[in-house]
C-alpha cells in the first residue's frame, strides 16, 4: 500500500520558517492535504489540495507538491504553531485515505 | 457544544465489539455536500482512516479493516456510529469522527471538521 513518510520532528526558532516534508512515490501526481493536531484538541485542516487554505487559516501556512515530495511551510513561526502535522492523500490503488507518519514541530 | 462529539466506552474487552457514536451539531448530517468518517490513532503511531458513510447509508471502508467494520447513520438523531468487531490490543487508539468533502477537480477528500477524539483501550 501507499506510504507517506514524514520526519519525526522539526525544530524552528520563533519568526523563522518551518518546512515539513511528506515523501511518497510520485506524490506530485496526487492532491495533498495537511492537518495540525494539538494535544487534547480536534485536528485542524490547514492546507488542502496541495496549496489551498481553508477560511480562517493564516497566510503563513502554505503548501507545495512536486515529484516525490510535498511540503508544508509555516512562515514567521509562533509559539502557537507548536503541534503535530500530518499529510494525507487518497490512494486509488488500495482505495483508502492514507495519512503520513506525522511530524512534531517544536518552537525553540 | 462541539460540532462533532464522539461517545462510547473507553474500555473494551478483547474479542468483543467496539461501539462508538458521533453526534453532529450545527450542520445537518443529511447534507449532500459531506461525508462522515472515522479515523483512529494508535499510541505512538500515525492516523489511520477506518471508514466513511454518506447520509443515504452508502459506505466504504479501509480494506485492512473491512471484514470487522460497520458504520451506520441515524439522520433523525444527526448521528453516525462505528462498530468494530473482534477487537484486539492493536485496536487500542484514539478514535476521531470527522466530516469530509470532495475536492473539486482533485482525487482526494479533505477532512475539514473533526471531533476531539475518544480514547479506547482494549484490555481484559
Amino acid at each position: 500500500s501507499y506510504v507517506l513518510t514524514q520526519p519525526p520532528s522539526v525544530s524552528v526558532a520563533p519568526g523563522q520558517t518551518a518546512r515539513i516534508t511528506c515523501g511518497g512515490n510520485n506524490i506530485g501526481s496526487k492532491s495533498v492535504n495537511w492537518y495540525q493536531e494539538k494535544p487534547g484538541q480536534a485536528p485542524v485542516l490547514v492546507v488542502y489540495d496541495d496549496s489551498d487554505r481553508p477560511s480562517g487559516i493564516p497566510e503563513r501556512f502554505s503548501g507545495s507538491n512536486s515529484g516525490n515530495t510535498a511540503t508544508l511551510s509555516i512562515s514567521r513561526v509562533e509559539a502557537g504553531d507548536e503541534a503535530d502535522y500530518h499529510c494525507q492523500v487518497w490512494d486509488s490503488s488500495s482505495d483508502r485515505y492514507v495519512f503520513g507518519t506525522g511530524t512534531k514541530v517544536t518552537v525553540l | 457544544q462541539l460540532p462533532l462529539q464522539e461517545s462510547g466506552p473507553g474500555l473494551v474487552e478483547p474479542s468483543e465489539t467496539l461501539s462508538l457514536t458521533c453526534t453532529v451539531s450545527g450542520v445537518s448530517i443529511s447534507s449532500s455536500s459531506f461525508y462522515w468518517g472515522w479515523i483512529r490513532q494508535p499510541p505512538g503511531k500515525g492516523l489511520e482512516w477506518v471508514g466513511t458513510i454518506f447520509y443515504i447509508g452508502s459506505t466504504y471502508y479501509n480494506p485492512s479493516l473491512k471484514s470487522r467494520v460497520t458504520i451506520s447513520v441515524d439522520t433523525s438523531k444527526n448521528q453516525f456510529s462505528l462498530k468494530l468487531s473482534s477487537v484486539t490490543a492493536a485496536d487500542t487508539a484514539v478514535y476521531y469522527c470527522a466530516r469530509h468533502f470532495s475536492i473539486v477537480g482533485a482525487t482526494n477528500d479533505a477532512f475539514d471538521m473533526w471531533g476531539q477524539g475518544t480514547k479506547v483501550t482494549v484490555s481484559s
